[in-house]
């Protein structure tokens, strides 16, 4: 099937610093991806939809500015977290869309904020 | 604004034991209903969706819009079964943005 995959699995910051993370679609095209935040314990929360070419779409009360997405090609989005703060540690997951519909999900990135 | 409820955010049972894990929506129009499933270190990935009406590794789920529900069962749980499981929902013609219920960790007892 077809593999999302993301980078890195986790990273460690200081508080302030900017971190990127990478979700790729490694045997497909993906005009579509998306964001979710994952608190311990709680369920996937939606960011934003990234797409290829264009602005990312945010869901509501998600900073733009906090979190940018690029999505510059159609195996490629980025999520950099600017000004990290530890309020921002969190499991961070991509997904892409196959042109049949179907979602796949990369492995999630783990990021902590000291 | 859509919701997914799952009640139950722990559920034990035996082996061989039938198995249901619960799972409720709001939503006004007629959304897709999914159930994403998650072994242990590994990603998400797609257990069924209500649309292709099939059975997965011995799972069934079946859309009550008057209950506004999508159960998910099967009748003899199996020690690979644990995991967490996800009742998602889709808006038609939402390119998959998925709206996630908070999860249910199913631990299947020898």
């Amino acid at each position: 099937g077809a593999v999302v995959s993301q980078h890195p699995s986790w990273v460690i910051c200081k508080s302030g610093t900017s971190v990127k993370i990478e979700c790729r679609s490694l045997d497909f095209q993906a005009t579509t991806m998306f964001w979710y935040r994952q608190f311990p314990k709680q369920s996937l929360m939606l960011m934003a939809t990234s797409n290829e070419g264009s602005k990312a779409t945010y869901e509501q009360g998600v900073e733009k500015d906090k979190f940018l997405i690029n999505h510059a090609s159609l195996t490629l989005s980025t999520l950099t977290v600017t000004s990290a703060h530890p309020e921002d540690s969190s499991f961070y997951i991509c997904s892409a869309t196959l042109y049949t519909g179907e979602l796949f999900f990369g492995e999630g990135s783990r990021l902590t904020v000291l | 604004a859509q919701r997914v409820t799952q009640p139950e955010k722990l559920l034990s049972v035996f082996k061989g034991a039938p198995v249901e894990l619960k799972c409720n929506y709001s939503y006004s129009g007629s959304p897709e209903l999914f159930w994403y499933v998650q072994y242990s270190r590994q990603r998400l990935q797609l257990l069924l969706r209500h649309i292709s009406r099939e059975s997965i590794k011995g799972f069934t789920a079946d859309l009550n819009k008057g209950e506004t529900s999508f159960h998910l069962k099967k009748p003899f749980a199996q020690e690979e079964d644990s995991a967490m499981y996800y009742c998602a929902l889709s808006l038609s013609g939402s390119a998959r943005q998925l709206t996630f219920g908070s999860g249910t960790q199913l631990t299947v007892l020898p």
